[in-house]
């Protein structure tokens, strides 16, 4: 069965990193067959596709975040990370983990992560 | 960046009537690669179609989706009281985007 969990600070202040790990179980991030993403929601609004990365360390960024994205995957550990720099409020939302294969079939329930001093 | 627009933005029906969700791409989806998710409050997106119409694992098949191009169509037959949500499509390919998504209300 294939889980994935969020983990991170709940709390982050302006102009500071937000750093969230997705934990997977039930399969292996080295799994050539899918990329690892990110995908977010402010409170009350739509879906924003933030960003994939392989095991290889391919990755594919939102063009509107780009700037302030780094993510990464650690093999040895099955999980993979967001850092996301500069915050500011309107990077409050709930943020998601998924298994992405184009489409994503797999999520993890999500984590919010509030900017605010 | 391709961007979808989905219509309406809310739908009002009743359970057993049809519903019919729009998604439009600003341009042509390479293959046909376009995704549809439900989303219930305080619940992560669950996948329901894939390639244009292909129902993921466990959707039922009242459940449908069509189109081509830059149109596509999610059906659901007979609204069910579990299927009143929140519905997006998603476009991936080139990159990803979602659309802004469609409420799914009762009437």
């Amino acid at each position: 069965q294939v889980h994935l969990q969020e983990s991170g600070p709940g709390l982050v202040k302006p102009s500071e990193t937000l750093s969230l790990i997705c934990t997977v179980s039930g399969v292996s991030v080295s799994d050539v067959s899918y990329f690892w993403g990110w995908v977010r929601q402010p409170p009350g609004k739509g879906l924003e596709w933030i960003g994939y990365i392989s095991a290889s360390g391919v990755t594919n960024y939102s063009p509107s975040l780009k700037s302030r994205i780094t993510m990464s995957v650690d093999t040895s550990k099955n999980e993979f990370s967001l850092r996301l720099n500069s915050v500011t409020p309107a990077d409050t939302a709930v943020y998601f983990c998924a298994r992405d294969r184009g489409d994503s079939d797999y999520w993890g329930q999500g984590t919010l992560v509030t900017v605010s001093s | 960046e391709i961007v979808l627009t989905q219509s309406p933005g809310t739908l009002s029906l009743s359970p057993g009537e049809r519903a019919t969700l729009s998604c439009r791409a600003s341009q042509s989806l390479h293959s046909s690669y376009l995704a549809w998710y439900q989303q219930k409050p305080g619940q992560a997106p669950r996948l329901l179609i894939y390639g244009t119409s292909t129902r993921a694992t466990g959707i039922p098949d009242r459940f449908s989706g069509g189109g081509s191009g830059t149109d596509f169509t999610l059906t659901i037959t007979r609204l069910e009281p579990e299927d009143f949500a929140v519905y997006y499509c998603q476009q991936y390919g080139s990159s990803r985007t979602f659309g802004q998504g469609t409420k799914v209300e009762i009437k």
